[in-house]
C-alpha cells in the first residue's frame, strides 16, 4: 500500500517560520511535490524534489531525504496570505504512467 | 494563457440524470487529469489521459465516464450518480513528460462543485 503522513494543523504568527513534515511509504517512488490550496480555490504548485537536498523558491523551500522517506516544506517570513492548506504529494510510476498522490494536507493558520 | 477552465462551476443533479463536466486548456499540455475532492480532504486521482489516450483509471465506478476529444478538452460524463459522489471535481493538466519538472507540476482548474440529490 501507500501512505503519506503530514501534520493536520499548524498555527504561527506573521513573520515566523513554519516547517511542514511529510513522511511517505510507497512503491515506485519518483519524487515529492508540494501544493498550496486556499479555501475555495484550486491547488497550486509550489515546489518539487526529484533528488535529495534542499530546493529554494523565494520564501518557500522544500527538502527531500530518500533514505529517510522524509521531506519537508519550509515557509519563511510568514504572511497572512499564506493561510491555506498545504499538501505533500508523491510522484510514482505505476501502470505505465506517472501519477500524483496527495497527503491529507496541513492547514496553516497565520495570526497577526 | 496559463489557465485551466472548467464548466459549470456548480451542478446539482438527481440520481437519474445524465450530465457532463467540461475542462479546457490552451497551454499545449499533453496530459490531463480528473480528481475528486471532498471537503477537508486531499484531491484523489480518478483518471489520467496522456496524448488523448486513457492511461490510468483508478478503479473509478462506471457511472463516471471520461472522454478526451482532443488535446485541449477533457470531459467527464456522469450518469446514475449517488449522493456520496457529491464533491468538488478538479481538472488538471501538465506538459509532456520529457522534462523532470513536468512530472511534478500540474495546473488545476477551479473545479466543478457537484451536488447529487
Amino acid at each position: 500500500g501507500q501512505s503519506l503522513e503530514q501534520p493536520s494543523e499548524v498555527t504561527a504568527v506573521e513573520g515566523a517560520i513554519v516547517q511542514i513534515n511529510c513522511t511517505y511509504q510507497t512503491s515506485g517512488f519518483y519524487g515529492l511535490s508540494w501544493y498550496q490550496q486556499h479555501d475555495g480555490g484550486a491547488p497550486t504548485f509550489l515546489s518539487y524534489n526529484a533528488l535529495d537536498g534542499l530546493e529554494e523558491t523565494g520564501r518557500f523551500s522544500s527538502f527531500l531525504s530518500r533514505s529517510d522517506s522524509y521531506g519537508y516544506l519550509l515557509l519563511q517570513e510568514l504572511q497572512m496570505k499564506d493561510s491555506a492548506s498545504y499538501f505533500c504529494a508523491v510522484v510514482t510510476f505505476r501502470e505505465n504512467d506517472y501519477k500524483l498522490s496527495f497527503g491529507a494536507g496541513t492547514t496553516v493558520t497565520v495570526r497577526a | 494563457d496559463t489557465e485551466v477552465t472548467q464548466t459549470p462551476k456548480h451542478l446539482v443533479m438527481g440520481m437519474t440524470n445524465k450530465k457532463s463536466l467540461k475542462c479546457e486548456q490552451h497551454m499545449g499540455h499533453r496530459a490531463m487529469y480528473w480528481y475528486k475532492q471532498k471537503a477537508k480532504k486531499p484531491p484523489e486521482l480518478m483518471f489520467v489521459y496522456s496524448y488523448e489516450k486513457l492511461s490510468i483509471n483508478e478503479s473509478v465506478p462506471s457511472r463516471f465516464s471520461p472522454e478526451c476529444p482532443n488535446s485541449s478538452l477533457l470531459n467527464l460524463h456522469l450518469h446514475a450518480l449517488q449522493p456520496e459522489d457529491s464533491a468538488l471535481y478538479l481538472c488538471a493538466s501538465s506538459q509532456d513528460r520529457s522534462a523532470t519538472r513536468n512530472l511534478y507540476e500540474q495546473y488545476f482548474g477551479p473545479g466543478t462543485r457537484l451536488t447529487v440529490t
